[in-house]
């Protein structure tokens, strides 16, 4: 599974557009971009994934440019309850050997 | 419907002693995951069952991790005897499987378990 590098922390104002980077330059031709979030004392929860295109569902955006080697998970309009560890993975379509692979993550933090 | 359910949610032991985690998928689910995560770090699996057979348990301290998946829907996760470093958040996730075609998977609440 291709390696992925995010930042380690970030902020932004409430109300604002939240835009987590992730780089992801060894990614394979049929690897899935995924991002899960980890409220503080909850489990992992999926955000969103895409392979070739941009995806939007109610949750959130996310752009992969055209090259697939970085993407960017937007939140339109942050709240307080979107404080959380942002996870990018790079994985292959499922299988029944296919796994999520966790980094460290990207801790947003957002200001009132 | 209902999510991924675990218990307990907390556990203390001291260390050499004995302690056992339940999870309970999202019926239907084929595909179940243990995760350990340590304090400060993003989780790490253990063992992945897909029904009731292991497919990567290669993460998995066999010396003293024990697992297992009966009938293909609940699992247990052992750990005899249990280490100070054992102290961490136990993850229990779930996926639908093949008919998904990507792995969004679902997890638990976990048991936070600290070993004195």
């Amino acid at each position: 599974d291709a390696k992925t590098t995010q930042p380690t922390s970030m902020d932004c104002a409430e109300g604002r557009a939240a835009n987590l980077p992730c780089n992801h330059s060894t990614i394979s031709g049929n690897e899935y971009v995924y991002w899960y979030r980890q409220i503080h004392s909850q489990g992992p929860q999926y955000i969103i994934h895409g392979l070739k295109n941009n995806e939007t569902n109610e949750m959130a955006s996310l752009i992969i440019t055209e090259d697939r080697k970085s993407s960017t998970l937007i939140l339109p309009h942050a709240t307080l309850r979107d404080t959380a560890v942002y996870y990018c993975i790079a994985s292959p379509p499922y299988s029944s050997a296919s796994k999520i692979i966790f980094g460290s993550g990207t801790r947003l933090s957002i200001r009132p | 419907e209902a999510g991924v359910a675990q218990s307990p949610r907390y556990k203390i032991i001291e260390k050499r002693q004995s302690v056992a985690f339940w999870c309970n998928p999202i019926s239907g689910h084929a595909t179940l995951y243990w995760y350990q995560q340590i304090l400060g770090q993003g989780p790490k699996l253990l063992i992945q069952f897909q029904n009731n057979g292991v497919v990567d348990d290669s993460q998995l301290p066999k010396d003293r991790f024990s697992a297992e998946r009966l009938k293909g829907v609940d699992s247990t996760l052992k750990i005899q005897p249990a280490k100070l470093e054992d102290s961490a958040v136990y993850l229990c996730a779930s996926s639908l499987g093949m008919g998904q075609g990507y792995n969004e998977q679902f997890f638990g609440p976990g048991t936070r378990l600290t070993v004195l």
